[in-house]
């Protein structure tokens, strides 16, 4: 079974600086992984789509990495507003004809002017 | 930019009662689906649509749940008997054509069982 896992759970950054969270899933035979920013209270916005095949991906100030042989992915936010501020969540999609998206619990990030 | 729509925002509904919840997916896309995150939980899948069936449902969505395409646009989720364990935010998405696509989700509903 997938399991999901986000590290740090939490974190608190000054405005400006270069940030790196965290994604490791259990099964490295994925499809795609998918990252996500959730404000309080709202949807989830995707942010960046990574195909198996691909090392990684950008958008904006935004980068994902995956190297799926060891099952991790990094979202590298380049200088960080305050704006940024929200949980972000990864999710992997199986191999094997699955459509479901197995997500870990989210890193809750805060830059503070 | 097209988004997937969700009404309504917040449910509160007596425990025993029935309950739907509406979607309204981007318009071109063709696989919807169902999620739900209770407070201070992951987010879980609950169950897939295409082609106006289940494609894969999760071990959540018993009998108590169905979902519909009554039209060309919505998609609904029904709870038919809501239990306490209900409360969540319930979040519905969809997506094009192929594997490759990404899952788009609405803001979505808050649903409050008493």
């Amino acid at each position: 079974k997938q399991e999901v896992t986000q590290i740090p759970a939490a974190l608190s950054v000054p405005e400006g600086e270069n940030l790196v969270l965290n994604c490791s899933f259990t099964d490295s035979a994925i499809y795609n992984l998918q990252w996500f920013r959730q404000d309080p209270g709202k949807g989830l916005t995707s942010l960046l789509l990574i195909q198996s095949s691909q090392r990684e991906q950008t958008s904006g100030r935004l980068n994902a990495s995956l190297d799926k042989s060891s099952g991790r992915s990094t979202l590298y936010i380049a200088a960080s507003q305050p704006g940024d501020s929200a949980t972000y969540l990864c999710a992997v999609r199986a191999q094997g004809g699955s459509e479901k998206l197995v997500f870990g619990k989210g890193t809750k990030l805060t830059v503070n002017p | 930019e097209p988004e997937v729509t969700q009404t309504p925002s917040h449910q509160v509904t007596q425990m025993g009662q029935e309950v739907i919840l509406r979607c309204v997916p981007i318009s071109n896309h063709l696989y919807f689906y169902w999620y739900r995150q209770i407070l201070g939980q992951k987010v879980e899948f609950l169950v897939s649509f295409y082609n106006n069936e289940i494609s894969e449902k999760s071990e959540i969505f018993d009998d108590q749940f169905s979902v519909e395409r009554p039209d060309g646009s919505n998609f609904t989720l029904k709870i038919r008997s809501t239990k306490l364990e209900d409360s969540a935010m319930y979040f519905c998405a969809s997506s094009g054509e192929g594997a490759r696509q990404p899952q788009h989700f609405g803001d979505g509903t808050r649903l409050s069982i008493l």
